[in-house]
């Protein structure tokens, strides 16, 4: 079955630094990744989306590289600042593409 | 962006009690809506998935006569959890799938906390 895997530990950074978190799947081959951020409480937020054919794709001070061969994402946060401290959820869709998978998130603090 | 509300964002019910809770996509259509629910530090589980005028679909061992749903308009969909148990107790979530073509991205609620004494 579709599987995706965030790093579970929670990662520490100093403000000002660049941030990298992971997303690995297996088991298929998506058309389309999905970046969420939540905050404690609150619904996921959209943030990027990266199809197959991109490797890369930015927005503002966020970066997402897709890897179709290695079945991995890479979200970059450049210059991070403590109001990036959330949960960064990897989200893909399912094989017939009408659900959502969401991985489990990875807690990002970013310390001033 | 596109914009989701719910409504309550938070509810304490007796357990056997039923609780309703709202979901609408303020400034789009939305063709279909998914509820999730996600407990304390896990990924969000997909429960179900609404089209409107249709039946909702669930997912593997999700209870439909527990967890009932309504998608009354484009607008607009309803999840109730009937005869609320305490393992009930979790943050449940809608998002919103909008009309236009090629549209991938589901836009979320603010979720609704509800606890069950």
């Amino acid at each position: 079955s579709q599987k995706i895997e965030q790093n579970s530990e929670a990662l520490n950074i100093q403000e000002g630094k660049t941030a990298t978190l992971t997303c690995n799947y297996t088991n298929y081959s998506p058309a389309y990744l999905q970046w969420y951020r939540q905050d404690p409480g609150r619904g996921p937020v959209f943030l990027l989306l990266i199809r197959e054919n991109e490797k890369e794709k930015r927005k503002e001070r966020l970066k997402v590289t897709f890897d179709t061969t290695l079945k991995q994402s890479l979200f970059h946060i450049t210059a991070s600042q403590p109001a990036d401290s959330a949960t960064y959820l990897c989200a893909l869709p399912n094989t017939g593409g009408f659900k959502t998978i969401f991985g489990a998130g990875t807690r990002l603090f970013v310390k001033a | 962006g596109a914009v989701v509300s719910q409504h309550p964002s938070r509810v304490i019910c007796k357990s056997g009690t039923s609780v309703k809770i709202e979901c609408r996509s303020l400034d789009f259509q939305a063709t279909t809506m998914f509820w999730y629910r996600q407990f304390p530090k896990q990924s969000l589980m997909l429960m179900a998935t609404s089209n409107e005028g249709s039946k909702a679909t669930y997912e593997q061992g999700v209870e439909k006569d527990k967890f009932l749903i309504n998608h009354a308009s484009l607008t607009l969909s309803t999840l109730t959890v009937t005869s609320a148990h305490p393992e009930d107790s979790s943050f449940y979530i809608c998002s919103a799938r909008a009309l236009a073509a090629g549209s991938d991205t589901q836009y979320f609620g603010p979720g609704t906390r509800l606890t069950v004494l």
